[in-house]
């Protein structure tokens, strides 16, 4: 079945301690993106990668770390995550973005930094 | 400015109306309109999309309209159903690598 897997799906920490959110697509899809979702903001964007070792910058990347070591697999990493982190967190696939393209997402994980 | 605004932010209607959600932007380079779907709990989902080539573009009860002078575009759902219950992201392409997000509109249709 063709998905995109977050882990954990739910997870609640403390201010510095640093984590990581996997994600794993297996579409062999070129282009992965982070979104963090928040009342009445919307999706927002984190970091996106167009293939492996291609990262870039979303909208909103302070605090964030992303890497593309293999094609299938783009982790999230918030090194010292403080509260303005929690948030609702959706990683994407898609076969290859430019400007069209259905993005897949993950089941989303809920971050709550105390 | 980059952000692409939605409105109504909520929106409630009797089962069997219809129910319309806009969204206008601003950068006339943008030439890729998807609407996504999130069901309480679940992730976004695409249900419809248009491209700039096409005014008008149809898929059952749902139907998206866009106007690429008055840069707005919109969502018709018609014979609404509990089931289309749900909070409506519309987006549009901003540049090669992006979707830009609206701030989502929460459509609760009551029997």
């Amino acid at each position: 079945e063709a998905q995109v897997t977050q882990n954990p799906r739910y997870l609640i920490t403390v201010t510095g301690k640093k984590l990581t959110v996997t994600c794993s697509q297996n579409m062999n899809h070129e282009y992965m993106s982070w979104y963090r979702q928040d009342p009445g903001l919307g999706l927002r964007q984190i970091y996106y990668s167009m293939n492996v070792e291609v990262t870039d910058k979303g909208d909103v990347p302070e605090g964030y770390k992303v890497s593309r070591k293999e094609k299938r697999n783009f982790p999230l990493i918030l090194e010292s995550p403080s509260p303005n982190q929690t948030s609702l967190y959706f990683c994407a696939s898609s076969l290859l973005l430019r400007d069209t393209g259905e993005l897949f997402f993950g089941e989303g994980s809920r971050l709550t930094v105390l | 400015g980059e952000n692409v605004e939605q409105h109504p932010s909520t929106l409630s209607v009797q089962e069997g109306d219809s129910a319309v959600i806009k969204c206008t932007y601003s950068d006339s380079a943008s030439n890729y309109f998807p609407w996504y779907k999130q069901e309480l709990g679940k992730r976004p989902q695409l249900i419809i999309d248009i491209r700039s080539n096409v005014g008008e573009k149809k898929d059952q009860r749902i139907a998206v309209t866009l106007n690429k002078t008055a840069k707005h575009f919109s969502l018709h759902i018609t014979e609404t159903q509990p089931e289309d219950s749900a909070v409506y992201f519309c987006a549009r392409s901003g540049g090669y690598n992006k979707l830009i997000f609206g701030a989502g509109t929460r459509l609760a249709v009551h029997p």
